[in-house]
Protein backbone atom coordinates (compact mmCIF):
# COMPACT_ATOMS: atom_id res chain seq x y z
CA UNK A 1 0.00 0.00 0.00
CA UNK A 2 0.95 3.21 -0.08
CA UNK A 3 3.23 4.85 2.56
CA UNK A 4 3.75 8.80 3.33
CA UNK A 5 7.24 10.20 4.38
CA UNK A 6 6.90 13.58 5.96
CA UNK A 7 10.52 15.75 7.28
CA UNK A 8 11.11 17.52 9.19
CA UNK A 9 8.78 16.27 12.18
CA UNK A 10 9.54 19.80 13.65
CA UNK A 11 10.68 23.20 12.18
CA UNK A 12 11.01 26.75 14.21
CA UNK A 13 11.39 29.63 12.21
CA UNK A 14 11.55 33.16 12.48
CA UNK A 15 8.56 35.19 11.84
CA UNK A 16 8.63 36.62 8.35
CA UNK A 17 10.97 33.91 6.62
CA UNK A 18 9.64 30.62 4.91
CA UNK A 19 9.48 27.05 5.89
CA UNK A 20 9.38 24.37 3.57
CA UNK A 21 7.91 20.80 4.65
CA UNK A 22 8.44 17.71 2.18
CA UNK A 23 7.00 14.33 1.45
CA UNK A 24 7.43 11.41 -0.34
CA UNK A 25 5.26 8.58 -1.02
CA UNK A 26 5.81 5.75 -3.06
CA UNK A 27 2.87 4.28 -5.12
CA UNK A 28 3.04 6.22 -8.69
CA UNK A 29 -0.83 5.68 -9.01
CA UNK A 30 -1.40 8.67 -6.74
CA UNK A 31 -3.06 11.40 -7.81
CA UNK A 32 -4.28 13.66 -5.23
CA UNK A 33 -2.05 15.34 -2.81
CA UNK A 34 -3.85 17.71 -0.10
CA UNK A 35 -1.97 19.30 2.96
CA UNK A 36 -3.90 19.69 5.98
CA UNK A 37 -3.55 22.09 9.08
CA UNK A 38 -4.16 21.21 12.39
CA UNK A 39 -4.06 23.12 15.58
CA UNK A 40 -4.07 21.38 19.07
CA UNK A 41 -7.62 20.38 19.92
CA UNK A 42 -8.84 20.65 16.14
CA UNK A 43 -9.76 19.19 13.44
CA UNK A 44 -6.86 19.04 10.66
CA UNK A 45 -8.54 22.21 8.25
CA UNK A 46 -7.36 21.41 4.05
CA UNK A 47 -5.18 24.13 3.47
CA UNK A 48 -3.84 23.51 -0.22
CA UNK A 49 -3.89 20.38 -2.85
CA UNK A 50 -2.41 19.45 -5.74
CA UNK A 51 -3.49 16.77 -8.50
CA UNK A 52 -1.09 15.02 -10.63
CA UNK A 53 -1.89 16.80 -13.67
CA UNK A 54 0.06 19.56 -12.40
CA UNK A 55 3.01 20.81 -10.95
CA UNK A 56 2.79 23.86 -9.07
CA UNK A 57 -0.53 25.49 -7.04
CA UNK A 58 -0.44 28.65 -4.93
CA UNK A 59 -2.77 30.30 -2.54
CA UNK A 60 -1.51 33.44 -1.26
CA UNK A 61 1.64 32.76 0.92
CA UNK A 62 1.29 28.64 0.50
CA UNK A 63 2.31 27.10 -2.33
CA UNK A 64 2.31 23.08 -2.78
CA UNK A 65 5.16 21.33 -6.02
CA UNK A 66 4.77 18.62 -7.02
CA UNK A 67 7.64 16.17 -8.93
CA UNK A 68 5.46 12.99 -9.97
CA UNK A 69 9.00 11.31 -11.23
CA UNK A 70 10.57 11.78 -8.20
CA UNK A 71 7.47 10.97 -6.19
CA UNK A 72 7.75 13.83 -4.07
CA UNK A 73 5.85 16.93 -2.92
CA UNK A 74 6.49 20.03 -0.94
CA UNK A 75 4.52 22.77 1.03
CA UNK A 76 6.06 25.97 0.99
CA UNK A 77 4.87 29.02 3.33
CA UNK A 78 6.31 32.39 2.62
CA UNK A 79 6.65 35.49 5.48
CA UNK A 80 5.63 33.14 8.02
CA UNK A 81 3.27 34.36 11.36
CA UNK A 82 2.73 33.40 14.32
CA UNK A 83 -1.14 32.18 13.71
CA UNK A 84 0.88 29.85 10.99
CA UNK A 85 2.09 27.72 14.01
CA UNK A 86 0.29 24.15 14.41
CA UNK A 87 1.01 20.63 13.01
CA UNK A 88 0.85 20.16 9.63
CA UNK A 89 0.05 16.89 7.41
CA UNK A 90 0.45 16.04 4.36
CA UNK A 91 -1.12 13.30 2.63
CA UNK A 92 -1.36 10.98 -0.55
CA UNK A 93 -4.76 9.40 -2.41
CA UNK A 94 -4.55 6.51 -5.28
CA UNK A 95 -7.94 6.28 -6.87
CA UNK A 96 -10.24 4.58 -5.29
CA UNK A 97 -8.41 4.30 -2.04
CA UNK A 98 -8.12 6.64 1.16
CA UNK A 99 -5.97 9.22 1.88
CA UNK A 100 -2.90 8.29 3.60
CA UNK A 101 -1.31 10.79 6.24
CA UNK A 102 2.51 11.49 6.72
CA UNK A 103 3.15 11.93 10.21
CA UNK A 104 2.74 15.41 10.90
CA UNK A 105 5.55 18.40 10.80
CA UNK A 106 5.10 20.95 13.72
CA UNK A 107 6.02 24.42 13.12
CA UNK A 108 6.71 27.10 15.69
CA UNK A 109 6.60 30.31 13.95
CA UNK A 110 8.79 32.54 16.79
CA UNK A 111 7.79 36.63 16.66
CA UNK B 1 -16.02 26.38 1.96
CA UNK B 2 -17.27 22.74 3.21
CA UNK B 3 -18.27 22.67 6.59
CA UNK B 4 -18.24 19.44 8.76
CA UNK B 5 -19.43 19.34 12.21
CA UNK B 6 -19.11 17.11 15.08
CA UNK B 7 -21.43 16.05 18.44
CA UNK B 8 -20.23 16.32 20.69
CA UNK B 9 -16.82 17.57 21.46
CA UNK B 10 -16.23 15.92 24.14
CA UNK B 11 -17.92 13.54 26.34
CA UNK B 12 -17.18 11.73 29.06
CA UNK B 13 -18.54 8.28 30.24
CA UNK B 14 -18.24 5.60 32.47
CA UNK B 15 -16.40 2.40 31.60
CA UNK B 16 -18.81 -0.45 30.09
CA UNK B 17 -21.47 2.16 28.76
CA UNK B 18 -21.87 3.32 25.09
CA UNK B 19 -20.93 6.58 23.08
CA UNK B 20 -22.87 7.92 20.37
CA UNK B 21 -20.79 10.06 18.02
CA UNK B 22 -22.28 12.27 15.16
CA UNK B 23 -20.83 13.87 12.15
CA UNK B 24 -22.32 15.91 10.05
CA UNK B 25 -21.59 17.92 6.02
CA UNK B 26 -23.64 21.11 6.59
CA UNK B 27 -23.49 22.27 3.02
CA UNK B 28 -22.77 19.28 1.10
CA UNK B 29 -23.58 15.93 0.44
CA UNK B 30 -21.36 12.83 1.41
CA UNK B 31 -22.01 9.97 -0.18
CA UNK B 32 -18.60 8.63 1.49
CA UNK B 33 -17.64 9.70 5.86
CA UNK B 34 -14.41 8.27 6.90
CA UNK B 35 -13.75 7.85 10.61
CA UNK B 36 -10.55 8.80 12.40
CA UNK B 37 -8.26 7.90 15.58
CA UNK B 38 -5.91 10.50 16.49
CA UNK B 39 -3.51 9.75 19.81
CA UNK B 40 -1.46 12.76 21.00
CA UNK B 41 1.48 13.64 18.48
CA UNK B 42 0.53 11.53 16.08
CA UNK B 43 -1.17 11.18 12.89
CA UNK B 44 -4.64 10.52 12.00
CA UNK B 45 -5.32 6.19 12.30
CA UNK B 46 -8.02 5.55 10.04
CA UNK B 47 -10.97 3.64 11.68
CA UNK B 48 -13.41 2.50 8.74
CA UNK B 49 -14.88 4.35 5.63
CA UNK B 50 -18.86 4.89 6.03
CA UNK B 51 -20.75 4.74 3.05
CA UNK B 52 -24.68 6.00 2.97
CA UNK B 53 -27.19 3.23 2.31
CA UNK B 54 -24.37 0.30 3.02
CA UNK B 55 -21.97 -1.47 5.69
CA UNK B 56 -18.81 0.54 6.48
CA UNK B 57 -15.83 -0.78 5.52
CA UNK B 58 -13.37 -1.43 8.71
CA UNK B 59 -9.68 -1.09 8.65
CA UNK B 60 -7.71 -4.25 10.10
CA UNK B 61 -7.54 -4.23 13.74
CA UNK B 62 -10.43 -2.01 13.85
CA UNK B 63 -13.16 -4.42 15.83
CA UNK B 64 -16.20 -3.75 14.24
CA UNK B 65 -18.38 -4.69 16.98
CA UNK B 66 -17.07 -2.75 19.49
CA UNK B 67 -17.19 1.08 17.30
CA UNK B 68 -20.94 0.77 14.67
CA UNK B 69 -20.80 3.04 12.21
CA UNK B 70 -24.43 4.08 10.42
CA UNK B 71 -24.96 6.22 7.55
CA UNK B 72 -28.07 6.68 7.11
CA UNK B 73 -28.42 9.51 5.18
CA UNK B 74 -26.07 11.83 2.67
CA UNK B 75 -25.33 14.10 5.73
CA UNK B 76 -24.80 12.07 8.62
CA UNK B 77 -23.03 9.63 9.80
CA UNK B 78 -22.42 8.13 13.32
CA UNK B 79 -19.76 6.54 15.32
CA UNK B 80 -21.34 4.59 18.16
CA UNK B 81 -18.37 2.69 20.76
CA UNK B 82 -19.94 0.49 22.54
CA UNK B 83 -18.75 -0.86 25.75
CA UNK B 84 -15.91 1.77 25.96
CA UNK B 85 -13.10 1.42 27.72
CA UNK B 86 -10.33 3.18 29.44
CA UNK B 87 -7.86 2.38 26.46
CA UNK B 88 -11.08 3.50 24.18
CA UNK B 89 -10.39 7.54 25.55
CA UNK B 90 -9.05 9.08 22.53
CA UNK B 91 -9.75 12.28 19.81
CA UNK B 92 -12.00 10.80 17.47
CA UNK B 93 -12.50 12.89 14.27
CA UNK B 94 -14.80 12.24 11.45
CA UNK B 95 -14.62 13.93 7.58
CA UNK B 96 -16.35 14.14 4.62
CA UNK B 97 -15.88 13.46 1.04
CA UNK B 98 -16.90 16.08 -1.62
CA UNK B 99 -18.84 13.85 -4.23
CA UNK B 100 -16.88 15.50 -7.45
CA UNK B 101 -13.51 15.28 -8.64
CA UNK B 102 -11.03 15.65 -7.02
CA UNK B 103 -13.31 14.46 -4.29
CA UNK B 104 -11.62 16.36 -1.14
CA UNK B 105 -11.93 15.57 2.07
CA UNK B 106 -12.94 17.92 5.08
CA UNK B 107 -12.55 17.35 8.71
CA UNK B 108 -14.91 17.38 11.50
CA UNK B 109 -13.47 19.22 14.67
CA UNK B 110 -13.42 16.17 16.88
CA UNK B 111 -14.45 14.64 19.20
CA UNK B 112 -12.54 13.58 23.08
CA UNK B 113 -13.43 10.75 24.62
CA UNK B 114 -12.82 10.09 28.15
CA UNK B 115 -13.75 6.62 29.82
CA UNK B 116 -13.08 6.81 33.65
Amino acid sequence: GENVEQHPSTLSVQEGDSAVIKCTYSDSASNYFPWYKQELGKGPQLIIDIRSNVGEKKDQRIAVTLNKTAKHFSLHITETQPEDSAVYFCAARSPGYALNFGKGTSLLVTP
Amino acid sequence: GAVVSQHPSWVICKSGTSVKIECRSLDFQATTMFWYRQFPKQSLMLMATSNEGSKATYEQGVEKDKFLINHASLTLSTLTVTSAHPEDSSFYICSARFELAPYEQYFGPGTRLTVT
